[in-house]
C-alpha cells in the first residue's frame, strides 16, 4: 500500500491564483481530512469528510473548498490564494470508527504565497 | 486559546539519556489521547493512543501515561537514539472525529 499520498510537494503561488492540492489514500478509509501546520501552532483542521459525497468544515475553512467524489481522493482547492495561506498542508485518513483508529498522514505540501 | 498545551517547547538531550515530555489539556468531553512523532519534513506518525481508562501504554522505548482526572499526559523516551530527534505532538480527541493538537515539543538528541 502507498498509504496517503499528496501532490505537489512544494508550490509557489502569487496572490490571487488558484490551485488544487491533491490527496489520495489506498487503505479504503472512510474518514479523510485536511490540516494546515504553522510555526508554533498545532495542526488545525480545515475540512473533513466521513465518506464519499459528504464533507464538512473544520476549524479554519475560509478560503478553501473540498469535494469527495470517491473514497480514495480528497482534493483541497484554494480559490484565490493569499499570503496568509502560506503553510504546510497535511492530508490524513482513518477508518470511520475513529475512537481507537490511528490517523495516517501524508508527507505534506509546502505552499508559499507571494 | 489552545486546549492542548505541551512543555517544554524544545529540549536537547545526549544520546542514551532519558527524557519526559508533558501535555496538559482542557478539551472536553475527552475521548482519547494520542502521541505522534513528526520527523522534519514529514507527516506525523502515531506512537500511542489511550482512552480515559488507560493509565499507560508503551511502544518500544516510548511510554505514554495519562491522568484523566488532572488532564495530564506524559511521554517518556528511554535510552534516546539519534533517530528520536523529532517533534512530538500530543493530540486529544473529542466529539467524535474532532482532534485538538498541541504545538509539539522539539527533541534534539546529540551524540
Amino acid at each position: 500500500n502507498a498509504g496517503v499520498t499528496q501532490t505537489p510537494k512544494f508550490q509557489v503561488l502569487k496572490t490571487g491564483q488558484s490551485m488544487t492540492l491533491q490527496c489520495a489514500q489506498d487503505m479504503n478509509h472512510e474518514y479523510m481530512s485536511w490540516y494546515r501546520q504553522d510555526p508554533g501552532m498545532g495542526l488545525r483542521l480545515i475540512h473533513y469528510s466521513v465518506g464519499a459525497g459528504i464533507t464538512d468544515q473544520g476549524e479554519v475553512p475560509n478560503g478553501y473548498n473540498v469535494s469527495r467524489s470517491t473514497t480514495e481522493d480528497f482534493p483541497l482547492r484554494l480559490l484565490s490564494a493569499a499570503p496568509s495561506q502560506t503553510s504546510v498542508y497535511f492530508c490524513a485518513s482513518s477508518y470511520l470508527v475513529a475512537d481507537q483508529e490511528t490517523q495516517y498522514f501524508g508527507p505534506g505540501t509546502r505552499l508559499l504565497v507571494l | 486559546k489552545n486546549q492542548v498545551e505541551q512543555s517544554p517547547q524544545s529540549l536537547i538531550i545526549l544520546e542514551g539519556k532519558n527524557c519526559t515530555l508533558q501535555c496538559n489539556y482542557t478539551v472536553s468531553p475527552f475521548s482519547n489521547l494520542r502521541w505522534y512523532k513528526q520527523d522534519t519534513g514529514r507527516g506525523p506518525v502515531s506512537l500511542t493512543i489511550m482512552t480515559f481508562s488507560e493509565n499507560t501504554k508503551s511502544n518500544g522505548r516510548y511510554t505514554a501515561t495519562l491522568d484523566a482526572d488532572t488532564k495530564q499526559s506524559s511521554l517518556h523516551i528511554t535510552a534516546s537514539q539519534l533517530s528520536d530527534s523529532a517533534s512530538y505532538i500530543c493530540v486529544v480527541s473529542f466529539n467524535d472525529y474532532k482532534l485538538s493538537f498541541g504545538a509539539g515539543t522539539t527533541v534534539t538528541v546529540r551524540a
